[in-house]
């Protein structure tokens, strides 16, 4: 079983949409969760971090429940700058990071 | 500040050849982790590294090695390539005993092999 399920869309949604991305993890002794936006050919960034209560910044709220093994992402009034393939991270103790698959977003004007 | 430069851009090898890839760590931080990104997947863990030595190790064939440098640079070394080996290989820098947020990755070096 991977260590990071993700749903590799493609999603395409219109400019101004809500579109929202789940992740889920095996192994419930990982430290620490974000949610990476990488742009085509280039190298992953981070977007933001992710707590069991909850973080926003901006038009993007992430949230995390470790009971279900689980993080969101959530973009509000989507941009077309948003398109992007969003990856979703945990770490074990050693800060080792285990990638998803990553989720293709398109957002069409 | 430079931040995670990585060497050379592009590669094209061929099977059975052998590979040498660099990294450069952002000014200041002391560890750096390698990570293969096949197309189509995320980035899976190759190693890492600190104070010259392998920490921790992904799942990972002995075909792939490193090396750190004292100024904390860092080489991944490929042996007998295989076609499956064709991916963009990132380097990661950080901070040993920071936070794992705190990493920065390089733009990469994109590997084709014939």
């Amino acid at each position: 079983r991977k260590e990071v399920e993700q749903d590799p869309g493609p999603f395409n949604v219109p400019e101004g949409a809500t579109v929202a991305f789940n992740c889920t993890y095996s192994n419930s002794a990982s430290q620490s969760f974000f949610w990476y936006r990488q742009d085509c050919r280039k190298e992953p960034k981070l977007l933001m971090s992710v707590y069991s209560s909850g973080n926003e910044d901006g038009r993007f709220t992430a949230q995390l429940n470790r009971a279900s093994q689980y993080i969101s992402l959530l973009i509000r009034d989507s941009k077309l700058s948003d398109s992007a393939t969003y990856l979703c991270v945990v770490t074990n103790t050693g800060n080792q990071f285990y990638f998803g698959t990553g989720t293709s977003l398109t957002v069409i004007p | 500040d430079a931040g995670v430069t990585q060497s050379p851009t592009h590669l094209i090898k061929t099977r059975g050849q052998q590979v040498t890839l660099r990294c450069s760590p952002k000014s200041g931080h002391d560890t750096v982790s390698w990570y293969q990104q096949a197309l189509g997947q995320g980035p899976q863990f190759i190693f890492q590294y600190y104070e010259e030595e392998e920490r921790q190790r992904g799942n990972f064939p002995d075909r792939f090695s490193g090396h750190q440098f004292p100024n904390y640079s860092s080489e991944l070394n490929v042996n007998a390539l295989l076609l499956g080996d064709s991916a963009l290989y990132l380097c990661a820098s950080g901070l040993a005993g920071a936070p794992p947020d705190t990493q920065y990755f390089g733009p990469g070096t994109r590997l084709t092999v014939l």
